[in-house]
This record gives C-alpha cells, structure tokens and sequence, in this order.
C-alpha cells in the first residue's frame, strides 16, 4: 500500500526556522513534491526532488533521502504569511499520493 | 490568464441526488484529477485522466464517474451511491513538459449535502 506520515502541528516564531518532516512507503515512487494550502485555499506547489539532497528556492528548501523514504521542508525567516497546511505528496509517474499535511503556525 | 477554474464555490444538494462538479482548464495540459479533502485531512484521489477519452481510478473512486470528452474539460459527478458526499473537491492539472511533476490546482468546490 501507500502511506505519508507528516506531524499534524508545528508553531514557530517571526523570523525563525522551521522543518517539516514527512516519511513514505510506497512503490513506484518517483518523486516528492510539497504543496502550501492555506485555509480555504487551493494548494500551490513549492518543490519537487527527484534525486538525493537539497534543493533550495527563497526561503524555501526541501531534503530528500530515498534510502530513508524520508525528506523534509525547511522554511527561514519565517513570516505571519507562512501560517498554512503543507502537503508532502508522492508522484507516481502520472498520478500522486497526498500526505495527511502539517498545520503551521507562526506567531508573532 | 491561464488557469483552473470550477464551478460553483459552493453547492447544496439534497441527498440522494446526482450534481456534477465542473472543471475546465486553459493551460493545454494533457493530465487531470479530481481530488477530494475532509476536514483536517489531505487530499485523496478520485479519478484522474492522461489524455481525452481516458481516465483511471484513484483511491476512492466509488460513488464518483467522469468523463473527459475534451482535452480542457474534465466534469465529476458525485452520485448517489457515494456515501458521505459532504466535503471540499479540488481539480487539479499537470503536464508532461514539466513531467507531471507540478500540479496546478482549481480554487475548489465545497459540496454540502443535505
């Protein structure tokens, strides 16, 4: 079968860092994406790692460990506007699994 | 612009009856899906199509049909077969020039059974 786990809630402060984690087990994998969606929103897409390692974007970055099953998103500086869900998702070739999403909260 | 629209935002129906949700996209995009999200959850996938007359189930396609006659067009009826109706559905659309990994989402539809 096919599951993503993903801590259910993190807060943080103006300004700091954070991570969130997100485990798989699946097959066919091809990939891990990460989406932001904010309360009543549509997701929007933040990242994609294919291969081992980091890839940065801004403020952004997301780790990949295929032999873990297991990345994770970093966010720096972080701002109010941060506050939202974040999705890890398994791409599939042409399809994609959704993890349950860590809910951010950044405080002033 | 390029997008994802649906239609409506918001839909009230009486249960047991069929509504079709609307999706429709200006991005030329060969691949769309049709996901559903409950409250506090993740999306799950209910259908998705690589190419116009073809689709394949995802998750919990039962309860749910599409069609996609047209390449920007890609309608979901949630029947009445479909137990717990009651939640937030979002289309979704990628591309093979970004090889699939991308995916561009509609603003949703909040479907209210009553």
């Amino acid at each position: 079968g096919q599951s993503l786990e993903q801590p259910s809630e993190v807060t943080a402060v103006e300004g700091a860092i954070v991570q969130m984690n997100c485990t798989y087990q699946t097959s066919g994998f091809y990939g891990l994406s990460w989406y932001q969606q904010h309360d009543g929103g549509a997701p929007t897409f933040l990242s994609y790692n294919a291969l081992d390692g980091l890839e940065e974007t801004g403020r952004f970055s997301s780790f990949l460990s295929r032999s873990d099953s297991y990345g994770y998103l970093l966010l720096q500086e972080l701002q109010m506007k941060d506050s939202a869900s974040y999705f890890c998702a398994v791409t599939r070739g042409q399809n994609f699994v959704f993890g349950p999403g860590t809910r951010l909260s950044v405080l002033p | 612009d390029g997008g994802i629209t649906q239609s409506p935002k918001y839909l009230f129906r009486k249960e047991g009856q069929n509504v079709t949700l609307s999706c429709e996209q200006n991005l030329n995009h060969d691949a769309m899906y049709w996901y559903r999200q409950d409250p506090g959850q993740g999306l799950r996938l209910i259908y998705y199509s690589q190419i116009v007359n073809d689709f394949q189930k995802g998750d919990i396609a039962e309860g749910y049909s599409v069609s996609r006659e047209k390449k920007e067009s890609f309608p979901l009826t949630v029947t009445s077969a479909q137990k717990n109706p009651t939640a937030f559905y979002l289309c979704a659309s990628s591309d093979k020039r970004g090889s699939y990994n991308e995916q561009f989402f509609g603003p949703g539809t909040r479907l209210t059974v009553l």
